[in-house]
């Protein structure tokens, strides 16, 4: 069946300190790969996508890698902040789109 | 330009009553999608309406149901409430279909249902 998995619920960083996500997906096929962020409270905000036929895209901050050899996605966050507290969710896009199970961030000073 | 607008935020139920909540897409996005939010089962997949048409259905009862206007506004109605329907209902909209590449969803803030 279709299933997007986190490999770590919860992952604490320095202020400062990198972070990464990373996100197990099963289904080959799918080929647009997207990260949100939810902040308490809120909807999830988009981050930044990746289409299939790339192996990495970078934002403001972030980088997303993607390797579909092994069916991995992961998000990069770059001098991690205390605004960056969230939970990240990856997701694929097939007809709809599937949410993984998250990954709490939790910056410290 | 305005983001995705659910109401109500916040909503208390008795059991065996019935919630209707509301989604306005961001302006020219045809697609909007409901999704379930809870601690236990993630974000689940209620269903999709483009162009006033359902179009694609997630693995929930019929109690759940939905539809969207010619102005592409939807609403979703849960009837005979439950205790387990309790949960975060996010609404999303979109350019496109959803599973189109490149096609980014955009999630509203969600309407918190408690049922008691």
């Amino acid at each position: 069946g279709e299933s997007v998995g986190l490999h770590l619920p919860t992952l604490s960083v320095q202020e400062g300190d990198n972070s990464i996500i990373n996100c197990a997906y099963s289904n080959s096929a799918s080929d647009y790969f997207i990260w949100y962020k939810q902040e308490s409270g809120k909807g999830p905000q988009f981050i930044i996508d990746i289409r299939s036929n790339m192996d990495k895209r970078q934002g403001q901050r972030v980088t997303v890698l993607l390797n579909k050899t092994v069916k991995h996605l992961s998000l990069q966050i770059a001098a991690t902040q205390p605004g960056d507290s969230a939970v990240y969710f990856c997701a694929y896009n097939t007809d709809k789109l599937i949410f993984g199970t998250g990954t709490r961030l939790q910056v410290f000073p | 330009k305005a983001g995705v607008t659910q109401t109500p935020r916040y909503l208390i139920k008795t059991r065996g009553q019935q919630v209707t909540l509301s989604c306005s897409p961001i302006s020219g996005h045809r697609s909007v999608s409901w999704y379930q939010q809870t601690p236990g089962q993630g974000l689940q997949f209620l269903f999709e309406y483009f162009s006033e048409t359902q179009r694609n259905k997630g693995n929930f009862p019929g109690r759940f149901s939905g539809r969207q206007f010619s102005n592409s506004r939807s609403e979703m109605n849960v009837s005979t409430l439950e205790l387990g329907d309790s949960a975060l209902y996010l609404c999303a909209s979109s350019l496109g279909r959803g599973g189109d590449t490149g096609n980014t969803i955009y999630f509203g803030e969600g309407s918190w249902l408690t049922v008691v």
